[in-house]
This record gives C-alpha cells, sequence and structure tokens, in this order.
C-alpha cells in the first residue's frame, strides 16, 4: 500500500516550457487535491477534485490545469511555466468520513529559471 | 474566507521542555481541526485532529483541543524530544470537498 505517490520529485524547468505533474493514490479515495508550498506561506490550494469526472478551482489556480483521469490519478499541468511557478507542489487524497483527514504524497519541487 | 493564524516561529527549546504553538481560526460552519507536521524533505504527515467543539485530539504526546469559544486549536506537548524538530502546521477543513486552509508553519527545533 504506496499511498499517495508522485512523479517526478524534482524538475528545472526554463520560462515557458510545460510539464505534467502526476499524483496517483491507492487507498480507493474519492476527493484529491493539489497545493502548491512557498516559504513562510504554508500551503496553498491550487486546484481540487471531489469526485471522480469533477474538478475545481481553489486559492491559486491561475497558470494551471487539473485532469481527473480516473479514481486513482489527478494530474496538474503547467502550460507556460513562469518564475513565479517555483515551489513545491504537494499532492493529497481523502475518502471522506466525518473529519475529510487527507494523506498527503512526498512532493515535486519545481524550479522555473 | 476561511483563514488559520498561527503562532510564527521559529521555535527553539531545549529538550524536556514545554512546548505551546497557538493556532487561531475564523471559519463559518464547523470545521475539522487538524494539526500536521513536516519533516526536512518530507511530505505532510496528520498528527492529530479534531471535529468537533471540546474535542481533544492526541498523538505522540502531543495534545490540542478544539475550542468554539475562543476559536482556538493550540497545540502542546509536555516534554519535548530532538526528534520532534520539524515544521507543524495548523489547517481546518470545510468547502464541499472538505478543502484544507493551512496556518503559515512554525518551525521547531529541539536542542539536545
Amino acid at each position: 500500500n504506496a499511498g499517495v505517490t508522485q512523479t517526478p520529485k524534482f524538475q528545472v524547468l526554463k520560462t515557458g516550457q510545460s510539464m505534467t505533474l502526476q499524483c496517483a493514490q491507492d487507498m480507493n479515495h474519492n476527493s484529491m487535491y493539489w497545493y502548491r508550498q512557498d516559504p513562510g506561506m504554508g500551503l496553498r490550494l491550487i486546484y481540487y477534485s471531489a469526485s471522480e469526472g469533477t474538478t475545481d478551482k481553489g486559492e491559486v489556480p491561475n497558470g494551471y490545469n487539473v485532469s481527473r483521469l480516473n479514481k486513482r490519478e489527478f494530474s496538474l499541468r503547467l502550460e507556460s511555466a513562469a518564475p513565479s511557478q517555483t515551489s513545491v507542489y504537494f499532492c493529497a487524497s481523502s475518502g471522506g468520513g466525518a473529519s475529510y483527514e487527507q494523506y498527503f504524497g512526498p512532493g515535486t519541487r519545481l524550479t522555473v529559471t | 474566507g476561511d483563514s488559520v493564524t498561527q503562532m510564527e516561529g521559529p521555535v527553539t527549546l531545549s529538550e524536556e521542555a514545554f512546548l505551546t504553538i497557538n493556532c487561531t481560526y475564523t471559519a463559518t460552519g464547523y470545521p475539522s481541526l487538524f494539526w500536521y507536521v513536516q519533516y526536512p524533505g518530507e511530505g505532510l504527515q496528520l498528527l492529530l485532529k479534531a471535529t468537533k467543539a471540546d474535542d481533544k485530539g492526541s498523538n505522540k504526546g502531543f495534545e490540542a483541543t478544539y475550542r468554539k469559544e475562543t476559536t482556538s486549536f493550540h497545540l502542546e506537548k509536555g516534554s519535548v524530544q530532538v526528534s520532534d524538530s520539524a515544521v507543524y502546521f495548523c489547517a481546518l477543513s470545510s468547502g464541499s470537498a472538505r478543502q484544507l486552509t493551512f496556518g503559515s508553519g512554525t518551525q521547531l527545533t529541539v536542542l539536545p
């Protein structure tokens, strides 16, 4: 049981390049989330998917797109990377229940030069 | 909108000292409250949670009580260890998909 996995672990992009961050969970969770973590700002929600087939914007969606490929997988795409998107990206999933506890992946450290 | 304010760090303590990290929140409705911990180079791990007023979450010697009257969820530990050195995040869940709103994090360093 791997939990939440993310690929790649590290990535360097040049301004204007595109890339997709992959996330998968094996806990049969309905909800999945993408966050970015910047120094001194905690984690901020980019997009989320409450269930397979639905996606919604979070606090900081500009410059990103997402795809909920199936129940297991939720990808984050940067179409034209900008230095302001340099950050650590975390994927999380939740199975619901009374607390909607979220489980996090190990993160992807992205640098845009 | 919802928000979480937590004690700014960094916090440096000696081993076996008492720890308090303050957390207050603003939310509509009745959110669940969480403390997450992040060790260097790793993702976030759930430390403890509380789902309703007066609930006390506890784990690994850490405790926090959901106080609706003061909108607070302060983290405490009676005797910290070097291995507790990490960044601690207070968070609340709300919205249709219970998305998390995080505080800015508190860096804790425990010296031997």
